[in-house]
């Protein structure tokens, strides 16, 4: 079955310390993305990505990191400069780029701080 | 740019009992309209979406939608609820224009009583 593979489900982060979260699709979708999700908010852009090799800043991008060298993957990196990383994170992709687009989840990484 | 919001966090139903969940929007242009749900720990997914044509919409999961332009509304009905419906449930605005994104609303978590 098609669909998108986040890894770990859940991930725990040291003072000073990157993290990188795995997402991975075989969906042929073009587009992924990256929110983040904090109890009684809704979800909140962090970076997406149109093609390969080309990514956007979201709206709370500061102190992330993303790449998309293949189609198929779009990890993201939680810096150590991202002061309050403690969140679930959910990837999602979509067939063709726009934010009209119906958009399909990945079932998140709990990231939380030792 | 455009907003959701997303009037009930919390709503308990009986099962069996007709559920409404709303949800109003704010965008200039022509709305792209979604329902996602959310089980604990898991993704979203996809109930239904409206891009165009009749107001009501079906989705999956015997979940409609009415879009009402006049009262920038899109309500998720569904006439007997099931146990399994108790989830989370969030309403995004999708956008007409590449520089907006899709936005989503802070959810209405939903209880269901046997």
């Amino acid at each position: 079955d098609g669909g998108i593979t986040q890894s770990p489900k859940y991930l725990f982060r040291k003072e000073g310390q990157n993290v990188t979260l795995s997402c991975e699709q075989n969906l042929n979708h073009d587009a992924m993305y990256w929110y983040r999700q904090d109890p009684g908010q809704g979800l909140r852009l962090i970076y997406y990505s149109q093609i390969v090799n080309d990514f956007q800043k979201g709206d709370i991008a500061e102190g992330y990191s993303v790449s998309r060298e293949k189609k198929e993957s779009f990890p993201l990196t939680v810096t150590s400069a991202q002061k309050n990383p403690t969140a679930f994170y959910l990837c999602a992709s979509s067939p063709e780029d726009g934010f009209n687009q119906p958009q399909h989840f990945g079932d998140g990484t709990r990231l939380s701080i030792l | 740019a455009q907003s959701v919001t997303q009037p009930d966090i919390h709503i308990t139903v009986s099962e069996g009992a007709s559920l409404e969940l709303r949800c109003n929007y704010s965008y200039g242009a022509t709305p792209y309209l979604f329902w996602y749900v959310q089980s604990p720990g898991q993704g979203l997914q996809l109930l239904l979406k409206y891009f165009s044509g009749d107001t009501l919409v079906q989705g999956i999961k015997g979940f409609e939608a009415e879009f009402k332009r006049s009262q920038s509304s899109f309500n998720l009905r569904k006439p007997s609820v099931h146990w399994s419906d108790a989830a989370e449930y969030f309403c995004a605005v999708g956008a007409s224009y590449n520089t907006d994104k899709l936005i989503f609303g802070t959810g209405t978590r939903l209880q269901v009583f046997p």
